[in-house]
């Protein structure tokens, strides 16, 4: 089954508002990773986060991991047309030999 | 480094026909997974290795689908007979998940079986 599920699956905004994506895990997740993928490419590793509650920033884009280590979300400020794609969370369970649960995606579309 | 390397890049056959994809990892890793993604299933993992050995096949469709990694830097995924559902894009993916765990995909070989 699904383990890790993320939301929504498709979000338009307009340019300058703000998106966020969710990510929830059936299970205890050793650490969450975040992949970018734009049409026509491949997933592009964006961030790691390991530690319960940790939040890390990147220019406009906030990541956090729950304190429970089992959700995790992306925030964009001010979306702008450069952040179409689809975003996928993926989690690391331990002893699985880096295997990654990755979820679904969320796809983006920014109108300018 | 030129990251993961795959081949071909595009890949129209005929329904029946052997397709074979290619993929070299980026040197150092000791990781390799294979994914299939299409608009219906998202990203699935097919199979991945570490150390070149198969550790979890369980996501590999059918006996149509194989796949081998002879050493370190390459690795093949075999479909034969070839059907039209299996049309979508294959990404390779490698990492180092001794040090950290994230993974540098390849970009993809993109599948059409008519």
């Amino acid at each position: 089954g699904q383990q890790v599920m993320q939301i929504p699956q498709y979000q338009h905004v307009q340019e300058g508002e703000d998106f966020t994506t969710y990510c929830n895990s059936s299970t205890t997740l050793s650490n969450i990773q975040w992949y970018k993928q734009r049409p026509g490419g491949h997933p592009v590793f964006l961030i790691q986060l390991v530690k319960s509650g940790e939040v890390k920033k990147q220019k406009r884009l906030t990541f956090q991991f729950g304190e429970a280590k089992k959700n995790s979300s992306l925030h964009i400020t001010a979306t702008q047309t450069t952040d179409v794609g689809t975003y996928f969370c993926a989690g690391y369970r331990g002893s699985t030999l880096g295997r990654l649960y990755f979820g679904r995606g969320t796809q983006l579309t920014v109108w300018p | 480094d030129a990251g993961v390397i795959q081949s071909p890049r595009h890949e129209v056959t005929e329904m029946g026909q052997e397709v074979t994809l290619r993929c070299k990892p980026i040197s150092g890793h000791n990781s390799l997974f294979w994914y299939r993604q299409t608009m219906m299933r998202g990203l699935e993992l097919l199979i991945y290795f570490n150390n070149n050995v198969p550790i979890d096949d369980s996501g590999m469709p059918e006996d149509r689908f194989s796949a081998k990694m002879p050493n370190a830097s390459f690795s093949t995924l075999k479909i034969q007979p070839s059907e039209p559902r299996d049309s979508a894009v294959y990404f390779c993916a490698s990492s180092y998940f001794t040090a950290s765990y994230e993974q540098y995909f390849g970009p993809g070989t993109r599948l059409t079986v008519t």
